[in-house]
This record gives structure tokens, sequence and C-alpha cells, in this order.
């Protein structure tokens, strides 16, 4: 089945920093990768969709100078959280859908940000 | 995409059938009901989906009503390894593609 991998698993960073997240799908092409971001006992809040070659399209209320989106492969996006900050410490999770229009999202195991 | 209603829990013995209500009155003709889980510190595992027909796969048996208003998600033997988060979600086939998640159901399986 399809696999989405995410790298690193875990971060700890100090605040002022930037921190690169990657979300790559191992065995399939993915136009179209989506980032969510999950807090302690919620569910998870979509934060942007990343598209292949063009600008990502972010939800309302994130900041697309913050969360920076690149998109460059059929098989690679990446999150920058820039100039972290404790509220930014959360659980990171990418997921891509596979070609067919149909085909279900799949979603990496996520990446735990803690900013100190 | 419409709305979903779950139950925020629900709690099973172990080596019975669960059974996971979703309300999705709103669902429109083009929208498939989507089945998520996710166990802690995890991402969302992939479970099942179906657009009007009942579905099963390894996983899971997917009961949708005729009206298309509502279906339950069948595990048919539980085991402690099936605690988690239940997501129901309705997306459409076509246009936008993301999952937009509620607050699902937290399904713990009891030895």
């Amino acid at each position: 089945g399809a696999v989405v991998s995410q790298h690193p698993s875990w971060v700890i960073c100090k605040s002022g920093t930037s921190v690169k997240i990657e979300c790559r799908s191992l065995d399939f092409q993915a136009t179209t990768m989506f980032w969510y971001r999950q807090f302690p006992k919620q569910s998870l809040m979509l934060m942007a969709t990343s598209n292949e070659g063009s600008k990502a399209t972010y939800e309302q209320g994130v900041e697309k100078d913050k969360f920076l989106i690149n998109h460059a492969s059929l098989t690679l996006s990446t999150l920058t959280v820039t100039s972290a900050h404790p509220e930014d410490s959360s659980f990171y999770i990418c997921s891509a859908r596979g070609q067919q229009m149909n085909s279900p999202l799949h979603f990496g195991n996520g990446t735990r940000l803690t900013v100190t | 995409d419409a709305k979903t209603t779950q139950p925020p829990s629900m709690d099973c013995a172990e080596g019975r059938a669960a059974n996971l209500p979703c309300n999705h009155s709103t669902i429109s003709g083009n929208e498939y009901v989507y089945w998520y889980r996710q166990i802690h510190s995890q991402g969302p595992q992939y479970i099942i989906h179906g657009l009007k027909n009942n579905e099963t796969n390894e996983m899971a048996s997917l009961i949708i009503t005729e009206d298309r208003k509502s279906s339950t998600l069948i595990l048919p033997h539980a085991t402690l390894r099936d605690t988690a988060v239940y997501y129901c979600i309705v997306r459409s086939k076509e246009g936008a593609q993301k999952l937009v998640f509620g607050q699902g159901t937290r399904l713990t399986i009891n030895p």
C-alpha cells in the first residue's frame, strides 16, 4: 500500500530558530500533499495544501510566512517552521493521496516539535 | 464537505464486535464516507471508505444506510490494539481533496 514517510519523528529546538520537516511519498507520486497540526487532546487541524510546482494554499488563520511549504518534486514536500516559539510546539502530520482520484489519503507518522 | 457527528467515546470488550456510529445527514450524492483511526502519538491510519454500498476489507466493515445519512464502522473481533480515536469523514470525489477532521470517537477496548 501507499507509504508516506516523515522526518524527523521528533525535534527539540530553541526559540527563534527554524525547523524543517520532510514528507515523502515512498512508492507513489503525489501532486498534492497536506500538512496538519495537532495539539494535545485535540483533533487534527489542516494547515495547508501543498501543490507540486506551485504555491501552497493555506487555511484561514495560518501564517504563510511562518510556515513555509515547498513541494519541489512529486515525492517530497517540506514544512519549515520559521522563528519558532514555544506556542508552535505541536504534533505536525503530513498526508498524501494516491494517484487515482478516489484513492484515500495516507498519513505520515508525524513530527513532534518542542520549542524551548 | 458535509459535517459528521460521532459519539465522543465508546467502550467495547475484547473479542466482541465494536460498532462505531457516524451521522452525516447533510451528505451529498458525490461524497464518500471515509474512516480513519489514530493511535496515540501516531499519524492517522486509513481503514475503509464507501459511497453507498456496504464495504468490507481485512480491517473492518462499513455499513451505510440506504438514505446515506449515517454509517457504522464494524470491527468484528476487537483487540486491545484497536484502542484508538476513530474518525468518520465525508469527502467529495471531485474538487477539494483535503480531509477535514472532526473530534472522532475515542474507542477503548477493555480486557
